[in-house]
């Protein structure tokens, strides 16, 4: 079947724009999580939505940056006025029901470049 | 903070030879999970290991638990170049699904 997908592939902004990134999770996947990847380095972790549950805001950096996810598919980060410290790989991804495995599915990421 | 921080941070060797990468995490875990990552782009789910097991076995991998040490090793045999990537292992803490991830290792397979 389908993986996580991810939208756009390549991003490029000038600093200040607000950009809107997609992760489209795979189908049935009730937990969706939103990382980011700076050079070379370890994943961080943004935010996690499980179900209908209140997601789990503790690893956004800062009040510029949100997301959403609509019908407990689909999500969107956003990003307000970015800055060039933004500039990374953002990483979506999904996993199966809670009890049934932790396993992660990701997708390919989004690479933003903040000029 | 990351929790689990693998070791070394990079590894280059030739091909056919063994490669093995340590993981040290902080806190109690209801299981422990290595990843591959190729291009920096996404991630490959690997093995999970739970924390009442010791050892784990998949093709060419074997990935050892220890819960006393808080720690965690990947073994590849007989190394091949496609297994050049960069190599990451996540835990969970109990009673979270949320992953937090090592640094990573890079390893090198020279041909």
């Amino acid at each position: 079947g389908a993986g996580v997908s991810q939208s756009p592939s390549n991003k490029v902004t000038e600093k200040g724009k607000d950009v809107e990134l997609r992760c489209d999770p795979i189908s049935g996947h009730t937990a969706l999580y939103w990382y980011r990847q700076s050079l070379g380095q370890g994943l961080e972790f943004l935010i996690y939505f499980q179900g209908n549950s209140a997601p789990d805001k503790s690893g956004l950096p800062s009040d510029r940056f949100s997301a959403e996810r609509t019908g407990g598919s689909v999500s969107t980060l956003t990003i307000q006025r970015t800055q060039q410290e933004d500039s990374a790989v953002y990483l979506c991804a999904s996993s199966p029901p809670r009890g049934v495995t932790y396993e992660q599915y990701f997708g390919p990421g989004t690479r933003l470049t903040v000029t | 903070s990351q929790q689990g921080e693998e070791d070394p941070q990079a590894l280059s060797i030739q091909e056919g030879e063994n490669a093995t990468m340590n993981c040290s995490y902080k806190t109690s875990i209801n299981n422990l999970q290595w990843y591959r990552q190729n291009s920096g782009r996404g991630l490959v789910h690997l093995i999970l290991i739970r924390s009442n097991e010791r050892e784990k076995h998949s093709g060419r991998l074997r990935v050892t638990l220890d819960t006393s040490k808080k720690s965690s090793s990947l073994l590849i045999t007989a190394s091949r170049a496609a297994d050049t990537a960069s190599y990451f292992c996540a835990t969970d803490s109990q009673g979270a699904q949320k992953l937090v991830f090592g640094q990573g290792t890079r390893l090198t397979i020279n041909p």
